[in-house]
């Protein structure tokens, strides 16, 4: 158990429509970070928050949104779905940043888009 | 922007047979790490290295960061089922206000008795 929980496990919904997913980091921890991974891609970055604020962004669709509340928890929200968006994905933590720590991975959120 | 690649893509061993992955980078990193992402998982955590031809060891792991830092290699001796899974090297670039971790294509590993 790495700490970091990520709601809902599995979704399943249909194009044109918008889901949130939601992401509970490591107690302690500040940094929060969205990945995506597709069945034949690794993990791409979407977007980086410390501590609430927006630190780093990656190629993080413009129908694709994300926040962090100040408990800490984070949201994803991916909106005018697509069948391409079809995915798992990854909410990580850390400490501080990736220069001098690890991140910890939740379980992920499986998005099915029908 | 940063490019990490890792070969092989998928490798297929039998049991006992040693394995070996190798991560390059575009750019120069400040440190690489290393996940492991067992099927139906997430990434876990395996082991940072920072320092310009660091090398570490875990049990039957060996990890070695390049001279140059911009390339790594895992090897695993004796390959066991329970190795089974999708190691990811992994690099920090610093975005401008931020920092991403810039994951590899990744190796599968795949281990037969």
């Amino acid at each position: 158990d790495s700490g970091v929980t990520q709601t809902p496990k599995h979704l399943i919904t249909a194009t044109g429509q918008r889901v949130t997913l939601r992401c509970s980091p490591r107690s302690g921890d500040l940094s929060v970070y969205w990945y995506q991974q597709s069945l034949d891609q690794g993990l791409q970055f979407l977007i980086q928050y410390y501590n609430g604020e927006e630190r780093a962004k990656g190629n993080i669709l413009e129908r694709f949104s994300a926040q962090q509340f100040p408990d800490l928890h984070s949201e994803l929200n991916l909106s005018s779905l697509e069948l391409g968006d079809s995915a798992l994905y990854f909410c990580a933590s850390s400490v501080g940043t990736v220069l001098t720590g690890e991140l910890f991975f939740g379980e992920g959120s499986r998005l099915t888009v029908l | 922007g940063q490019q990490v690649m890792q070969i092989p893509q998928y490798q297929h061993v039998q049991e006992g047979e040693d394995f070996t992955t190798y991560c390059n980078s575009s750019t120069t990193l400040s440190n690489i790490q290393w996940y492991k992402q067992r099927p139906g998982g997430h990434p876990v955590f395996l082991i940072q290295l920072v320092k310009s031809g660091e090398v570490k060891k875990q049990k039957r792991l060996t990890f070695q960061f390049g001279e140059a830092k911009k390339n790594s290699s895992l090897h695993i001796t004796a390959t066991q089922t329970t190795d089974v899974g999708t190691y990811f090297c992994a690099g920090p670039t610093y975005t401008g206000g931020g920092n991403k971790l810039t994951f590899g294509t990744g190796t599968q590993l795949k281990v037969e008795l």
